[in-house]
């Protein structure tokens, strides 16, 4: 049980280039979440998903397109980096929709954009 | 929309010294739930403790208890007996309970444990 898995764990990209970030999770979870963090900040939300197929907007969601085609993956892309994206991110996912559970994170992507 | 704030980004205390992180919130929701995530160097974030707004009993973790003031609008990390390894960033963080569970953090403390 691997848990949430990340990949890659670092990239660097120039402007203008595109990635996708890629969040496995073996926890038969429901929901999935893309956050960022910035220096001197805590942790926003760009998109999250409520389950296969579905997507959302979070605080944060300009420049990133998402996608869940599978309940196991979610995908962060980026189609044209700027240095405003520079920042580490995380992946979090959790299981119901009817109680509370625990999110559980990734290790996390830094992204460094030149 | 809900707001948190950590008014400390720094603290430093000894090893086995007990030390008390700060969160503020601002929401018009009467059920919520608020946590403390602990972010060591690895960058990893780790649950610590967990509070349900509808339960008046503070929620502890052995060494981690939280002071939950709903009328207030705080809610304090008290760490006892405090360990080099605890040293790691701490983020306060609410999550509205219904809907997609999502989580607003606050700006983060490094806490610091010195030998």
């Amino acid at each position: 049980n691997a848990g949430v898995t990340q990949t890659p764990k670092f990239r660097v990209l120039k402007t203008g280039q595109s990635m996708t970030l890629l969040c496995a999770q073996d926890m038969n979870h429901e929901y999935m979440y893309w956050y960022r963090q910035d220096p001197g900040m805590g942790l926003r939300l760009i998109h999250y998903s409520v389950g296969e197929g579905t997507t959302a907007k979070g605080e944060v969601p300009d420049g990133y397109n998402v996608s869940r085609l599978k309940k196991q993956n979610f995908l962060l892309g980026l189609e044209s980096a700027a240095p405003s994206q520079t920042s580490v991110y995380f992946c979090a996912s959790s299981y119901s929709k009817s109680r509370l559970e625990t999110q559980y994170f990734g290790p996390g992507t830094r992204l460094l954009v030149l | 929309a809900q707001t948190v704030t950590q008014s400390q980004p720094e603290m430093s205390v000894q090893e086995a010294e007990t030390v008390t992180l700060s969160c503020t919130y601002d929401t018009s929701e009467s059920n919520y739930y608020l946590f403390w995530y602990k972010q060591p160097p690895s960058r990893q974030m780790i649950l610590v403790i967990r509070q349900e707004a509808y339960k008046q009993q503070n929620a502890t973790e052995n060494r981690f208890s939280v002071n939950f003031q709903k009328a207030a609008k705080s809610f304090s990390l008290k760490i006892s007996d405090s360990q080099l390894g605890d040293t790691a960033m701490y983020f306060c963080a609410f999550m509205k309970p219904l809907g997609a569970q999502k989580l607003v953090f606050g700006q983060g403390t490094r806490l610091t444990i010195n030998p």
